[in-house]
């Protein structure tokens, strides 16, 4: 059982390079989501989907795309690298359905270690 | 507002010594759950232990506990008989209703490091 797979685990950009992160799960869950985790920050949403073709913004977007066309699969795009995107980014799935979703908790992929020079 | 608190950044403790990581949340939502994480120096994320807003009892998890005060609005994870392993970043984690700016998200902690030493 895979559970969330990430990749690349590293991936070094030039500003102004464009990248996709892939993230992939086998669990049929229906939320899925990606955090940025910086020094001191703990972890921040930059988007997220509650199911196949819905996605939403989360606390801090500005500079990523996503697309969810399948339940298994929710890409980020890095559209113009900045060094202010060096980070390490994880992709994070759950249930949603009624009754089992709340206590729920996420399950992590091991992270992307993104360094744009 | 920051919703989730972690006042700790670092703590050490001593092998087979109990500790208490302190994590105080923010809410006027009276549905909520709350998620304590562990990530080791390999830089996975592993999920410990839950405890929803309504659950009269604390949680426990082996040698986890969750020391629920909701009036306080404090969620503080105690780790027993702390060994080696245990040595790694906590985070709170805090999950509210679904709304349209977070969906099913968490709100995470900034983290505390814990150190045990021999």
């Amino acid at each position: 059982n895979a559970g969330v797979t990430q990749t690349p685990k590293f991936q070094v950009l030039k500003t102004g390079q464009s990248m996709t992160l892939q993230c992939a799960q086998d669990m049929n869950h229906e939320y899925m989501s990606w955090y940025r985790q910086d020094p001191g920050m703990g972890l921040r949403l930059i988007h997220y989907s509650v199911g196949a073709g819905i996605t939403d913004q989360g606390e801090v977007p500005n500079g990523y795309n996503v697309s969810r066309s399948t339940t298994e699969d929710f890409p980020l795009r890095l559209l113009s690298a900045a060094p202010s995107q060096t980070s390490v980014y994880f992709c994070a799935s759950s249930y949603r359905r009624p009754g089992i979703t709340y206590n729920s908790p996420l399950h992590f992929g091991n992270g992307t270690r993104l360094t744009v020079t | 507002a920051q919703k989730i608190t972690q006042t700790q950044p670092g703590m050490f403790v001593q092998e087979k010594e109990a500790v208490t990581l302190d994590c105080t949340y923010d809410t006027s939502d009276p549905s909520y759950g709350l998620f304590w994480y562990k990530q080791p120096s390999s830089g996975e994320m592993i999920f410990l232990i839950y405890q929803g807003s309504y659950d009269q009892q604390n949680a426990t998890e082996g040698r986890y506990s969750l020391n629920f005060q909701k009036a306080r609005k404090s969620a503080n994870l105690v780790i027993s008989a702390s060994q080696l392993g245990d040595s790694a970043m906590y985070f709170c984690a805090m999950r509210e209703p679904p709304n349209s700016n977070s969906g099913y998200a968490l709100n995470f902690g900034k983290g505390t490091s814990l150190l045990v030493t021999p």
